[in-house]
């Protein structure tokens, strides 16, 4: 079945440096979603990536989709510490299913 | 946020008993998901709906059951419970019935923290 893979499973940044997650999928995607979960809360829809090599920006974050339409990335430009948490992408399969990465978890070191 | 509460927020219970989990929704959405997260796996399927009556499996649906009568409540159960189910479990909801959209991002319940002991 369609895998999503997510990388890395963490990242440790100062604030004020950059942060980027990356998705690949073992399929194409139709198209693909990115989800925010801060610390202790639920996931919270971020945007959704439709064309082939669609770039997308809100703020400070940059959003990418593959021109084969298997992979995407995430962005963050200067992280703040309100950028905390965990990033996940997941690609649409039929019937409204969402196929998850396992999120990239973003740690800002005082 | 959505209209989407879940019930009960934290449960722990022993081995062998049976669990059911609460979803309810204000927004008239067509899908219910129900997916349950572990560390290192992200999120994973374990049932969903898409109308009332109308339902089928995910990923890892073995060892649990859904219904639904209504739009708004989604139940999922667990026959009887084990350890491997302790588990954060959460509801989440797409595409609103009135509009017929096609933009299916999903609204996700606050979550259900289940302990099997």
């Amino acid at each position: 079945g369609q895998q999503v893979m997510q990388i890395p499973q963490y990242q440790h940044v100062q604030e004020g440096e950059d942060f980027t997650t990356y998705c690949n999928s073992s399929t194409t995607l139709s198209n693909i979603q990115w989800y925010k979960q801060r610390p202790g809360g639920h996931p919270v829809f971020l945007i959704q990536l439709v064309k082939s090599g669609e770039v997308k920006k809100q703020k400070r974050l940059t959003f990418q989709f593959g021109e084969a339409k298997k992979n995407s990335s995430l962005h963050i430009t200067a992280t703040q510490t309100t950028d905390v948490g965990t990033y996940f992408c997941a690609g649409l399969e039929s019937n409204y299913q969402l196929i998850w990465g396992a999120g990239t978890k973003l740690i800002i070191k005082p | 946020d959505a209209g989407i509460t879940q019930s009960p927020r934290h449960k722990v219970t022993e081995t062998g008993t049976p669990v059911t989990l609460r979803c309810h929704q204000t927004e008239n959405h067509r899908y219910m998901y129900w997916y349950r997260q572990d560390p290192g796996h992200g999120l994973r399927l374990i049932h969903y709906s898409y109308g009332v009556k109308d339902t089928d499996k995910g990923e890892v649906s073995d060892g649990y059951s859904v219904s639904r009568s209504k739009t708004e409540d989604f139940l999922l159960t667990l026959e009887s419970a084990t350890s491997s189910q302790t588990s954060v479990y959460f509801c989440a909801i797409s595409e609103p019935l009135e509009t017929g959209s096609s933009y299916n991002e999903q609204f996700f319940g606050p979550g259900t923290r289940l302990t099997v002991l």
